[in-house]
């Protein structure tokens, strides 16, 4: 079975100052990667995916993640963070065979600071 | 279209009490899934559901829990009796299948914060 990890469970950045969080999955084949967010008090949003093609994928509000296949990473990153940027982020992982759902990490919890 | 619509957004209740969290898919969607999240394990998944049909309950921690789906646009998770271990965020999410296969895009809902005391 797949499982994700992500690193760190609390990141405290200021604003401007740039973003990266980490995400490792273990499976051995191919598959489907996510990012998901969850503002303060509101529902989990996809961030941005990763299916096939172009290992960097942008996603919205300036979002962007790399697929690294042969270190098994989706890193999230972003140039330079907004406050409204403070929530708690999740990667997610499934195999690419259509009959499986996805394995979510614990989250990174974002605090950005003005 | 309104999203995932989850009640109550909120339940206060007692250890032992018969506890019922509804959820309702967004229009369309065949595939429907119950989460559970706490600061221990993080999101964990329940059940799902495709076409009404429950697909997989391995995350079903006990028998205490139980998750029906009638019809397209509803489905029940119920817990009974409830203990203070069961305290978490409870979401639902759906999604639309494509030609037969899983979407992996999911929707979620609000959530539904339980606390059993």
């Amino acid at each position: 079975a797949q499982s994700v990890s992500q690193h760190n469970h609390h990141v405290i950045l200021s604003e401007a100052a740039s973003l990266e969080l980490g995400c490792n999955y273990s499976y051995g084949g191919t598959v489907n990667l996510f990012w998901y967010v969850q503002y303060p008090g509101q529902h989990l949003q996809l961030l941005l995916k990763y299916f096939s093609g172009d290992p960097l994928v942008k996603g919205i509000k300036g979002f962007e993640a790399e697929f690294i296949k042969s270190k098994f990473s989706f890193n999230l990153r972003k140039p330079s963070v907004q406050w409204s940027d403070t929530a708690e982020y999740f990667c997610a992982v499934t195999p690419n065979s259509g009959y499986s759902t996805l394995t979510f990490g614990k989250g990174t919890m974002l605090l950005v600071s003005p | 279209d309104a999203g995932v619509i989850q009640s109550p957004r909120h339940e206060v209740t007692e250890m032992g009490q018969e506890v019922t969290l509804r959820c309702k898919p967004i229009s369309g969607h065949d595939y429907l899934f119950w989460y559970r999240q706490t600061m221990m394990r993080g999101l964990e998944l329940l059940i799902y559901f495709n076409n009404n049909v429950p697909i997989d309950d391995s995350g079903m921690p006990e028998d205490r829990f139980s998750a029906k789906m009638p019809n397209a646009s509803f489905s029940t998770l119920k817990i009974q009796p409830s203990e203070p271990r069961d305290s978490a965020v409870y979401f639902c999410a759906s999604s639309l299948g494509t030609s037969g296969r899983m979407s992996y895009e999911q929707y979620f809902g609000p959530g539904t914060r339980l606390t059993v005391t």
